[in-house]
């Protein structure tokens, strides 16, 4: 299975953009790069996803590179709310089997 | 629209005991899957299911086992529980199988004493 990389973990400040990047390196032509969000005390939340256009929605907007091995997800006013871990998933069409890694915990600072 | 519903929240069960955890699905999802969040080990995936097949498996025992109902409904069952399957057990669905979106109930948590 192609693995992602993420920082263990991020700081933001309240207010200002995010950019939470992913490492990608062994994707494939099929695979879709997913993200996806745990709160505290809760169950994952899907943030968005895209194959190889740049994707945006009300949550976030995710950038691809050309090569698609890495990818960018960008929160463009985090809020204290924010602050989670933040997973990156590549998902081919053969199920939707997730396959979590360690994700970035980001620290939102007021 | 309501969302996944996982029941029960809690559950405290002994050693050796089996136990079976349900999900409801959102109205209109097909696929259920389920997977286990422990400290040590992270979100780990367990099975998937899809139009009452089971579609994907984890790397788990043959302790854990599942279902899907016609309704979609799922329920999952662990035998012969042991300590370390003391964990939260979460359940998604998705509209279909296949990449797209999975939106994540609540869980059930719970200790094997």
């Amino acid at each position: 299975d192609a693995k992602t990389t993420q920082p263990n973990s991020m700081e933001s400040n309240e207010e200002e953009p995010v950019h939470l990047p992913c490492n990608h390196s062994t994707i494939s032509g099929t695979d879709y790069i997913h993200w996806y969000r745990q709160l505290p005390s809760q169950g994952p939340e899907y943030v968005i996803h895209g194959l190889t256009s740049n994707v945006n929605n009300r949550m976030a907007s995710l950038a691809i590179a050309e090569d698609r091995k890495s990818s960018t997800l960008i929160l463009h006013r985090a809020t204290l709310r924010d602050a989670a871990v933040y997973y990156c998933i590549l998902l081919n069409n053969a199920g939707n089997m997730l396959t979590f890694g360690g994700g970035t915990r980001l620290m939102v600072k007021p | 629209k309501a969302g996944v519903t996982q029941t029960p929240r809690y559950l405290i069960k002994t050693r050796g005991q089996q136990v079976t955890l349900s999900c409801s699905p959102i109205s209109g999802h097909r696929s259920v899957s389920w997977y286990q969040q422990t400290p040590g080990q992270g979100l780990q995936f367990l099975f998937e299911y899809f139009s009452e097949t089971q579609r994907n498996k984890g790397n788990f025992p043959g302790r854990f086992s599942g279902r899907q109902f016609s309704n979609s409904r799922s329920e999952m069952n662990v035998s012969t529980l042991e300590l370390g399957d003391s964990a939260l057990y979460l359940c998604a669905s998705s509209r279909v199988t296949g990449g797209t979106e999975a939106f994540f109930g609540q869980g059930t948590r719970l200790t094997v004493v």
